[in-house]
């Protein structure tokens, strides 16, 4: 167990629905990260904060966004859902350079 | 940018047999390195890390990797694979020094491994 919980496991939901992932890093940690885990694409980095702030932003899309909030826990929302969106998405968090990652949500989009 | 190269996606070894996964990295300096290991279903657990000093570094379940800078590499190995040992592994950079980057992980295409009993 990495102390990183991300909440739903699961998600199957339609095309152009909105969802939101749910992240809380290790007690301790002031960074989360998300990842996507796709097929086609492999693990990316989407984005990542530090203690609130946005810290650094990779290939994520205009119709996703994230925050980190006041306790920490980070909440990440997928909006107008494409096919191309299904994927394992990954919370991670770390307190200097080593990152842990959670179980992941898969999240499915028919 | 920096970039991770995993040659190979599939490898089969037998129960007992040595294992070494390859992995070579693409950046201006060191970076730190990472291996992760990936079981069915399941998230990514870290197996090692590499950020300076010894180039040979130990890390759980036996495994061990070895920092080449001449070679921009960091293979990961093991002495005696167990059945359980089958996953997927990545191995993963960060570029400390980038602007801008944060801390980002950058992942290889990870390399799926099969144990035969």
């Amino acid at each position: 167990d990495s102390g990183v919980t991300q909440t739903p496991k699961h998600l199957i939901t339609a095309t152009g629905q909105r969802v939101t992932l749910r992240c809380s890093p290790r007690s301790g940690d002031l960074s989360v990260y998300w990842y996507q885990q796709s097929l086609d694409q492999g693990l990316q980095f989407l984005i990542q904060y530090y203690n609130g702030e946005e810290r650094a932003k990779g290939n994520i899309l205009e119709r996703f966004s994230a925050q980190q909030f006041p306790d920490l826990h980070s909440e990440l929302n997928l909006s107008s859902l494409e096919l191309g969106d299904s994927a394992l998405y990954f919370c991670a968090s770390s307190g200097h350079n080593e990152q842990f990652f959670g179980p992941g949500t898969r999240l499915t989009v028919l | 940018a920096q970039s991770v190269t995993q040659p190979d996606i599939h490898i089969t070894v037998s129960e007992g047999a040595s294992l070494e996964l390859r992995c070579n990295y693409s950046y201006g300096a060191t970076p730190y390195l990472f291996w992760y290991v990936q079981s069915p279903g399941q998230g990514l657990q870290l197996l090692l890390k590499y950020f300076s000093g010894d180039t040979l570094v130990q890390g759980i379940k036996g495994f061990e990797a070895e920092f080449k800078r001449s070679q921009s590499s960091f293979n990961l190995r093991k002495p005696s694979v167990h059945w359980s040992d089958a996953a997927e592994y990545f191995c993963a950079v960060v570029a400390p020094h980038l602007t801008g980057g944060g801390n980002k992980l950058t992942f290889g295409t990870g390399t799926q491994l099969k144990v035969e009993l």
